[in-house]
């Protein structure tokens, strides 16, 4: 099966710095890397994913990084807002099932 | 924009009883997926379901645990004699399944509380 690992598992930034969220995997056959984010007592919500044919994907103040040979990937936010403040959680497939890491809860202060 | 629908959002049972999550997965979707987290923890996989059938489960997913689809949208999870250990919120999500699509969308999750 797969293994993910994630890293760190909690983060504080300032309003308006970046962030960086960074995961590996133990698959080399996985191809896609989606990145989810969660606010207390809500459902895992879909903000970016990448696939492994492509090094980086953007999606207005966020983005995702993949680097296949080391098997890890990342998810960059710049201009952090208080919003931003959840638990955000990487995952690869195994087959169709997907493996979530742990979990790294950013706090942004105002 | 259609959303994966789950009830009750919030189940209490004692242990031994069974229990029956219902989930209305997007309408167009092939895949379905059950997760559960316990509380703090990461989201886990337990089993997702193709065609009328399973087409993976973990290891969590044992012989308490069944799906169905008994009719053209509702799709639930039957856990038979639940256990302490089951406490936790359970999410079903679900995919379009064509080719080339991976994408899963979660639904808002039922809290099983078993005393």
């Amino acid at each position: 099966g797969e293994n993910v690992e994630q890293h760190p598992s909690t983060l504080s930034v300032q309003e308006g710095d970046s962030a960086v969220i960074k995961c590996t995997y133990s698959d080399s056959a996985s191809n896609y890397f989606p990145w989810y984010k969660q606010e207390l007592g809500k459902r895992p919500q879909l903000i970016i994913d990448i696939r492994s044919n492509v090094g980086e994907k953007k999606d207005q103040r966020i983005a995702v990084t993949l680097n296949k040979t080391a098997k890890h990937f990342s998810l960059h936010i710049t201009e952090t807002q208080p919003e931003d403040s959840a638990v955000y959680f990487c995952a690869a497939p195994y087959r169709r099932a997907l493996t979530f890491g742990s979990g790294t809860r950013l706090q942004v202060q105002p | 924009e259609p959303e994966v629908t789950q009830t009750p959002s919030h189940q209490v049972t004692q242990m031994g009883q069974e229990v029956i999550l219902r989930c209305v997965p997007i309408s167009n979707h092939l895949y379905f997926y059950w997760y559960r987290q316990i509380l703090g923890q990461k989201v886990e996989f337990l089993v997702s379901f193709y065609n009328n059938e399973i087409s993976e489960k973990s290891e969590i997913f044992d012989d308490q645990f069944s799906v169905e689809r008994p009719d053209g949208s509702n799709f639930t999870l039957k856990i038979r004699s639940t256990k302490l250990e089951d406490s936790a919120m359970y999410f079903c999500a679900s995919s379009e399944g064509q080719v080339g699509t991976y994408e899963q969308y979660f639904g808002p999750g039922t809290r099983l509380t078993v005393t």
